[in-house]
C-alpha cells in the first residue's frame, strides 16, 4: 500500500527566504507524485506534478520539486517566499497500476507560515 | 476557479439526519472523486465514479453512498449522521480515469450538532 509522509507539520519562514517542504513516499510500484496547495477556506490547487521524464519539476508560483527515486522523496522548494505563500501544502502519490484508476493518497500536510 | 462546483457551501444539521452534497465536474471531465478532510483523519479518499460507474472505494462508511448521473454531476449522500462526520467534503474531477491531475472544488463544510 502507498503512503506519504510529510515530516514537518508546520514550517515558519521569513519573507524572501528560501523554503523546503519535505515529502517521502512508500510504494511497491512506480508512482506519480503531486504537490497541492490549500489556501484558507479554499479547495486544493495543483502546484506541480511528476509523471515521468525530468526529475526536476517546475510548477506554478515559483515552486519546484525534485523526484529522488533512491530516497523515495519529492521535496518542494521555493528560493524566495512571499507572504501570500502562507497556506497548507499537501504531497500526494498515485500508483501506476493497470487498473486505470488514479487514487490519490495524501500526506498530512505542512502549514507554511511566512512572516515579514 | 477550478471549474468544479459544489453545493451547498455550508451545511449544519443534527445527529441522525441525512444530507446530500452535490458536485458538478469541470466541463468534459468524466471522473469524479469524493474526499473527506477532517482534523483527525486528514484528507481521505472516499469514492470515485467514472462516466456513471463506480470505479473505486476508499474509506467510505456504509452510511455514505454516492452516484454519478448521466449529466456527470455527482451526489454524496450521508445518512444517520454522527458528530464525527463533521468535516470538509471535497469533490474533484479529472479528464479520464488514468494519469492526470485532479481539479478540486471549494468543498462543503458539514457541521453535525
Amino acid at each position: 500500500a502507498q503512503s506519504v509522509t510529510q515530516l514537518d507539520s508546520q514550517v515558519p519562514v521569513f519573507e524572501e527566504a528560501p523554503v523546503e517542504l519535505r515529502c517521502n513516499y512508500s510504494s511497491s510500484v512506480s508512482v506519480y507524485l503531486f504537490w497541492y496547495v490549500q489556501y484558507p477556506n479554499q479547495g486544493l490547487q495543483l502546484l506541480l506534478k511528476y509523471l515521468s521524464g525530468s526529475t526536476l519539476v517546475k510548477g506554478i508560483n515559483g515552486f519546484e520539486a525534485e523526484f529522488n527515486k533512491s530516497q523515495t522523496s519529492f521535496h518542494l522548494r521555493k528560493p524566495s517566499v512571499h507572504i501570500s505563500d502562507t497556506a497548507e501544502y499537501f504531497c500526494a502519490v498515485s500508483d501506476r497500476g493497470n487498473t486505470g484508476f488514479q487514487k490519490l493518497v495524501f500526506g498530512t500536510g505542512t502549514r507554511l507560515l511566512v512572516s515579514p | 476557479d477550478s471549474g468544479v462546483t459544489q453545493t451547498p457551501k455550508h451545511l449544519i444539521t443534527a445527529t441522525g439526519q441525512r444530507v446530500t452534497l452535490r458536485c458538478s465536474p469541470r466541463s468534459g471531465d468524466l471522473s469524479v472523486y469524493w474526499y473527506q478532510q477532517s482534523l483527525d483523519q486528514g484528507l481521505q479518499f472516499l469514492i470515485q465514479y467514472y462516466n456513471g460507474e463506480e470505479r473505486a472505494k476508499g474509506n467510505i462508511l456504509e452510511r455514505f453512498s454516492a452516484q454519478q448521473f448521466p449529466d456527470l454531476h455527482s451526489e454524496l449522500n450521508l445518512s444517520s449522521l454522527e458528530l464525527g462526520d463533521s468535516a470538509l467534503y471535497f469533490c474533484a474531477s479529472s479528464r479520464d480515469r488514468t494519469v492526470g491531475e485532479q481539479f478540486f472544488g471549494p468543498g462543503t463544510r458539514l457541521t453535525v450538532l
